[in-house]
């Protein structure tokens, strides 16, 4: 069936350092894939998406390159921020629904 | 502000209660959702209402009932839960539901209502 896969967290990085968030999909055909964000306390934000192979989603300074041949959807950011701690969704479309991954803490320490 | 309104924040219960969820949207969308939210778990989807009308029920249990009255009001009504109920219950919007091509698109979540069931 259709499924996400995302690293286990949490994730625990010293401010300006790289972010790498991994995220691999298991689906029929080519869904369009997403990343959402949960700000603690919050509900889940939209942060990009990208709809076909290839395409680079980017927003904030996050970018995620949809991959078909490694049906990866990885989340990066050069250099994270305090304010970046949250709980970070990857996410495909099939068939209508939204199928998410399991989530992964982010927690950016000063 | 998020657009979808989630009341109560915070809702305790034992297992004979009943209750209900309430989830408001002021975004003129015409699909709403029902997600449960457990620690380590993918968010998991419950209920679609696409036009008031009920489009997907993911296999939930009938302790669980939802109504969506009108496009803007979603409700999850609750009854004989058990202790692993307990979950974050996020609602969510989208413009439309398109189960034939492309999906919803980006969905617009509630902050979410914490369920304790004792």
């Amino acid at each position: 069936g259709n499924s996400v896969t995302q690293m286990e967290g949490p994730v625990t990085l010293s401010e300006e350092a790289f972010l790498t968030i991994n995220c691999t999909y298991t689906a029929t055909g080519y869904p369009s894939l997403f990343w959402y964000v949960q700000y603690p306390g919050e509900g889940l934000q939209l942060l990009l998406k990208a709809t076909k192979a290839d395409d680079k989603g980017s927003n904030k300074g996050f970018e995620a390159t949809y991959r078909k041949e490694t049906t990866s959807f990885h989340l990066e950011k050069g250099s994270v921020q305090v304010s970046d701690s949250a709980v970070y969704f990857c996410a495909l479309i099939k068939g209508g629904k939204l199928i998410f991954g399991q989530g992964t803490e982010l927690s950016v320490k000063p | 502000e998020t657009g979808v309104t989630q009341t109560p924040r915070h809702l305790v219960m034992g297992m004979t209660n009943k209750k209900s969820l309430k989830c408001e949207q002021h975004l003129g969308h015409n699909a709403m959702y029902w997600y449960k939210q457990s620690a380590k778990k993918p968010l998991e989807l419950m209920f679609v209402y696409s036009l008031e009308e009920r489009v997907e029920n993911n296999s939930v249990p009938s302790r669980f009932s939802p109504e969506c009255p009108n496009s803007s009001h979603l409700f999850l009504h609750l009854h004989t839960l058990q202790p692993e109920d307990s979950a974050l219950y996020l609602c969510a919007s989208s413009r439309e539901f398109r189960a034939t091509s492309g999906g919803p698109g980006e969905l617009f979540f509630g902050e979410g209502s914490r369920l304790t069931v004792l």
